[in-house]
């Protein structure tokens, strides 16, 4: 079974502290998300990574930066949190077939509360 | 950039009756997927349509690929108690890394 896994099901950070959100994946996959999900608008993209090392932004990155100096694994930071960061933060991998993505794996999800 | 929309946002059916969500894109894509996730939990794969016009079965469930690759839908027969969750379409671009999600369809079924 692929296997997604994300450090922590639940996080209360303080408003301004850096937080790091990781997440590692077991079946070789080139391509890694970061979603941040809320209620009516469905998942978006915070940042995705292709290849080690590599990193694109995705439609909300304003606040967030990514790490991947492994194929594995990859982090989410925030830089230095605020309550409008507050939310669930899910990760996925999927492989790459040289034209197009295929199912998307997903952990199981980081519930993030700043206060 | 590309935008992938899904209406209805909610849906409310009595058990037995039938459920349809549709999504539709901005751009052509290049596959379209579709996920499932219960309450509680994360997305899970269901489904992934390519070609133009396509059309696939699994048990109640029919998706539909549109002929210009713009649209897609998801149709259940028979809804049960075991369906409800909020269902995702999401949609990719040929050469493209990413995979942009719908806002989802959240079903509830009365029993």
């Amino acid at each position: 079974d692929v296997k997604v896994t994300q450090s922590s099901r639940y996080l209360v950070k303080r408003t301004g502290e850096k937080v790091f959100l990781e997440c590692v994946q077991d079946m070789d996959h080139e391509n890694m998300f970061w979603y941040r999900q809320d209620p009516g608008l469905g998942l978006r993209l915070i940042y995705f990574s292709y290849d080690v090392k590599m990193k694109e932004k995705g439609d909300i990155p304003e606040g967030y930066s990514v790490s991947r100096e492994k194929k594995e694994r990859f982090s989410l930071i925030l830089e230095s949190a605020s309550t409008n960061q507050t939310s669930m933060y899910l990760c996925a991998s999927s492989p790459w077939t040289g034209t197009e993505n295929t199912e998307a794996f997903f952990g199981q999800g980081t519930r993030l509360t700043v206060v | 950039g590309q935008q992938v929309m899904q209406i209805p946002q909610y849906q409310h059916v009595q058990e037995g009756e039938d459920f349809t969500t549709y999504c539709n894109s901005s751009t052509t894509l290049s596959n379209i997927q579709w996920y499932k996730q219960r309450p509680g939990g994360h997305p899970v794969f269901l489904i992934q349509l390519v070609k133009s016009g396509e059309v696939k079965k699994q048990k109640r469930l029919t998706f539909q690929f549109g002929e210009a690759k713009k649209n897609s839908s998801l149709h259940i027969t028979a809804t049960q108690t075991t369906d409800v969750g909020t269902y995702f379409c999401a949609g990719g671009k040929t050469g493209g890394f990413k995979t942009i999600f719908g806002a989802g369809t959240r079903l509830f079924v009365k029993a």
